[in-house]
């Protein structure tokens, strides 16, 4: 069956950065697309980009440019989200999601920003 | 950036009722290529968001056919046919057609 197997919780100091990984079992990991998405309370979901998992092509929703870098492994079938110069309102809950339409999705990585 | 606007923000229901949640964006979602990238998402408590539908009616491998999407344009209405317990949870619309790509604030659908 189709799973996203993301990496565990992080605690991040602000100024530094994190990098999440997204782990994909039960099908081809190249004939998809890796979609990444940003969940909290206050902003609700909002689309951070995707990656093209066969060429590593990319693209990124302007707002989040600058703040992640996506990249895959196809060795491993796992695909990364860099976060960079973190701060708290970077503190939220982040999906990966096969497609750009997101049909599986991970269990989530909740990543807090805090000094 | 397209603006999705849910309504209702929370909805009710009693187990077996039929409800509808509506979704409107501030432009059309028709792309030029023909398709309209409308997709709905369900959200239970503690898990991660699961597609229901997609390119307005098309339902996902697995979803039950109590679930149906219709609407073009700027305007698509999720029903359920027959609310069960373990549809409860928050539905979002998202759209797929302009980048970036945007999601609805969702709608909370409780038992009464």
């Amino acid at each position: 069956q189709v799973q996203l197997q993301q990496s565990g919780a992080e605690l991040a100091k602000p100024g530094s950065s994190v990098k999440i990984s997204c782990k994909a079992s039960g099908y081809t990991f190249t004939s998809y697309y890796i979609s990444w998405i940003k969940q909290t309370t206050g902003q609700g979901l909002e689309y951070i980009g995707y990656i093209n998992t066969g060429s590593g092509g990319t693209n990124y929703n302007e707002k989040f440019k600058g703040k992640a870098t996506l990249t895959v492994d196809k060795s491993s079938s796992t695909a990364f989200m860099q976060l960079s110069s973190l701060t708290p309102d970077d503190s939220a809950v982040y999906y990966c999601a096969r497609g750009v339409i997101p049909g599986y999705w991970g269990q989530g990585v909740m990543v807090t920003v805090s000094s | 950036d397209v603006v999705l606007t849910q309504t209702p923000p929370t909805l009710s229901a009693t187990i077996g009722q039929s409800v509808s949640i509506s979704c409107r964006s501030s432009q059309s979602l028709l792309h030029s290529n023909g398709n309209t990238y409308l997709n709905w998402l369900l959200q239970r408590p503690g898990q991660p968001p699961q597609l229901l539908i997609y390119l307005v009616s098309r339902l996902e491998s697995g979803v039950p056919n109590r679930f149906s999407g219709s609407g073009s344009g700027t305007d698509f209405t999720l029903k359920i046919s027959g609310v069960e317990a373990e549809d409860l949870g928050v539905y979002y619309c998202v759209q797929s057609t302009h980048a970036p790509y945007t999601f609805g604030a969702g709608t909370k659908l409780e038992l009464k």
